[in-house]
């Protein structure tokens, strides 16, 4: 098992450039996630997918698009990157068969700077 | 909504001591705690967790304490290790379930030889 794995490591784009930070799970995962991390302020939800065809907001998903058309791959879509998404993004997965208490695991993260 | 604090924001150990962080949240609902170490340039990963209807729970060096009248709870590293230097997050469960997390914002654990 690759676990959850996120591509680029690193990206820099320019102010008002698109792109999409790619997530992939190989351990059929129902639930899925999208996390920033700015320093001092831990991890925060962006958007969420509980299956395939189905994605909800978190805590800060303006600016941001999603989309789960497989169980497999929940793709993070920047329509026009901003200074302020200049953050490390992860990607978490877990299986929602006993509840959800199970274990989350998390990819290695994407690096995005904007200038 | 649900807010979590965590402190102290920067730790540092003699090797072989005791470590302890201490995370409180304001949402009653909650009934789940996972806590994460992140080592540097990768991703969280869960290294003990509590829920709501247990006080304590412990794995080897490590335990976690939750209060649940004062919403609080508490990560216990033993005999630490210049290994368990790394950065810990607490979070709380929040949403239909608790199927979602809000995070603490970290303490950087420093483990010194």
């Amino acid at each position: 098992n690759a676990g959850v794995t996120q591509t680029p490591k690193f990206q820099v784009l320019k102010t008002g450039q698109s792109m999409t930070l790619q997530c992939a799970q190989d351990m059929n995962h129902e639930y899925m996630s999208w996390y920033r991390q700015d320093p001092g302020m831990g991890l925060r939800l962006i958007h969420y997918s509980v299956g395939a065809g189905i994605t909800d907001q978190g805590e800060v998903p303006n600016g941001y698009n999603v989309s789960r058309s497989t169980t497999e791959d929940f793709p993070l879509r920047l329509l026009s990157a901003a200074p302020s998404q200049t953050s490390v993004y992860f990607c978490a997965s877990r299986t929602l068969a006993g509840g959800y208490t199970d274990t989350q695991y998390f990819g290695p993260g994407t690096r995005l700077t904007v200038l | 909504g649900e807010n979590v604090e965590q402190h102290p924001s920067t730790l540092s150990v003699q090797e072989g001591d005791s470590a302890v962080i201490k995370c409180t949240y304001s949402d009653s609902a909650s009934n789940y705690f996972p806590w994460y170490k992140q080592e540097l340039g990768k991703g969280p990963q869960l290294i003990i967790d509590i829920r709501s209807n247990v006080g304590e729970k412990k794995d080897q060096r490590i335990a976690v304490t939750l209060n649940k009248t004062a919403k609080h709870f508490s990560l216990h590293i033993t005999e630490t290790q210049p290994e368990d230097s790394a950065v810990y997050f607490c979070a709380a469960s929040i949403g239909v379930g608790g199927q979602n997390f809000v995070f603490g914002p970290g303490t950087r654990l420093s483990v010194l030889p």
